[in-house]
């Protein structure tokens, strides 16, 4: 079974372009999260989607960022413009009411 | 307030023994999920094994059990019979409810072990 499938693995970007990272969650699934790791903070959940509706968006961190999930299998996050302090893995993850949260490979961001 | 504590930045253990890893979580709720994840160099997410908070036995998941002390509020994880393979970073993570009462819920994660099994 595929898991959850996330694109670009590793992006690289100039200052103040728009980036855009994709998920399409485990099919069935849907919960969808959006979070970031850094060195300094961790893991941070940005946000979560229940059956395809925005349901915590507390941890996305400013108005540069917005993300989307048009449908069960499809999601954005979507940075713009992008600063170096936006230089992490964002990993997007899904899972079906009340069970285990499957991860993708993480997309893997810097900003220079 | 909701916390997971990972105590051990970094361990060393040889190849072939059992380790154990530590964490203690912290929450008000009576239904939450402990869950713990390792992510080696290559930096993917992988899900180890679940305990509920209702669950009356210890999970267990091939090498891996966690080891569920409720009044404690602890869960840790112990890997047996330790490989070269298991060299990785470790996360803790509770799931608790969201505010809106759904039984859905977000994780929240410890800071990590790093975890160096020795040949």
């Amino acid at each position: 079974d595929a898991g959850v499938i996330q694109s670009p693995r590793h992006e690289v970007t100039e200052m103040g372009q728009e980036v855009t990272l994709r998920c399409k969650p485990i099919s069935g699934h849907n919960s969808l999260f959006w979070y970031r790791q850094t060195m300094m903070r961790g893991l941070e959940l940005l946000i979560y989607f229940n059956n395809n509706v925005p349901i915590d968006d507390s941890g996305m961190p400013e108005d540069r960022f917005s993300a989307k999930m048009p449908n069960a299998s499809f999601s954005t996050l979507k940075i713009q413009p992008s600063e170096p302090r936006d230089s992490a893995v964002y990993f997007c993850a899904s899972s079906f009411t009340g069970n285990t949260i499957y991860f993708g490979e993480g997309s893997w961001l810097t900003v220079v | 307030a909701q916390k997971i504590t990972q105590t051990q930045p970094g361990m060393f253990v040889q190849e072939k023994e059992a380790v154990t890893l530590d964490c203690t979580y912290d929450t008000s709720d009576p239904s939450y999920g402990l869950f713990w994840y390792k992510q080696p160099s290559s930096g993917e997410m992988i899900f180890l094994i679940y305990q509920g908070s209702y669950d009356q036995q210890n999970a267990t998941e091939g090498r891996y059990s966690l080891n569920f002390q409720k009044a404690r509020k602890s869960a840790n994880l112990v890997i047996s019979a330790s490989q070269l393979g298991d060299s990785a970073m470790y996360f803790c993570a509770m799931r608790v409810p969201f505010l809106d009462g759904g039984s859905q819920g977000n994780l929240i994660f410890g800071k990590g072990t790093k975890l160096s099994v020795k040949p």
